[in-house]
């Protein structure tokens, strides 16, 4: 159990355009799902933190305008890259807590999302 | 703030024998919980296993085993038996357990293990 899908697993979008990002928590629910991002060959990067039903709080230096995101629910959180630009090129990996486990290691990853901008 | 050093950029090992991934840790927070994630080529974040701050005991899972050494602030990961399925990237990762960060975890920027047949 704890699966976190991506979709779209891979996106190529043309600059100046805007390209949807869902993270979707399958067999259990999310208080809380993060987004990273990370360039080749460097770390995981958090860019925002988003909780059911309230804003996401952005770290610092992350465009909030750029990178919205939308935690509609309990199961499902969007990641929208908008007036993407090729340095938007990335991998974005979303991960979700578990709701009912207080585990601390309880945090599920998401296979990743590789975004082109042409 | 959270820091996580990872001092090797890139690490070789023999396969069956045992390697040593290194971390080190920077808070100021009594509660914190460490983590060691592998990510193949693929791009998928494996995790691999935890230790609590306030654990006596060493954490261990198969193959794998963290050495933590509290007063160092160390947290290096043992692997044993390495394995050509081993060779990836292995992030070492914080969260802070105090409760106003909503336990966000901070990365290392990893080690590059390479397994040799």
């Amino acid at each position: 159990g704890a699966v976190v899908s991506q979709h779209p697993s891979w996106v190529i979008c043309k600059s100046g355009t805007s390209v949807k990002i869902e993270c979707r928590s399958l067999d259990f629910q999310a208080t809380t799902m993060f987004w990273y991002r990370q360039f080749p060959k460097q770390s995981l990067m958090l860019m925002a933190t988003s909780n059911e039903g309230s804003k996401a709080t952005y770290e610092q230096g992350v465009e909030k305008d750029k990178f919205l995101i939308n935690h509609a629910s309990l199961t499902l959180s969007t990641l929208t890259v908008t007036s993407a630009h090729p340095e938007d090129s990335s991998f974005y990996i979303c991960s979700a807590r578990h709701k009912e486990r207080e585990r601390v290691y309880e945090q599920y990853f998401g296979p990743g999302t590789r975004l082109t901008v042409t | 703030a959270q820091k996580i050093t990872q001092t090797q950029p890139g690490m070789f090992v023999q396969e069956k024998e045992a390697v040593t991934l290194d971390c080190t840790y920077d808070t100021s927070d009594q509660s914190y919980g460490l983590f060691w994630y592998k990510q193949p080529s693929s791009g998928e974040m494996i995790f691999l296993i935890y230790q609590g701050s306030y654990d006596e005991q060493n954490a261990t899972e198969g193959r794998y085993s963290l050495n933590f050494q509290k007063a160092r602030k160390s947290a290096n990961l043992v692997i044993s038996a390495s394995q050509l399925g081993d060779s990836a990237m292995y992030f070492c990762a914080m969260r802070d357990d105090s409760g106003g960060s909503n336990y966000k975890l901070t990365f290392g920027k990893g080690t590059l293990l390479t397994v040799n047949p």
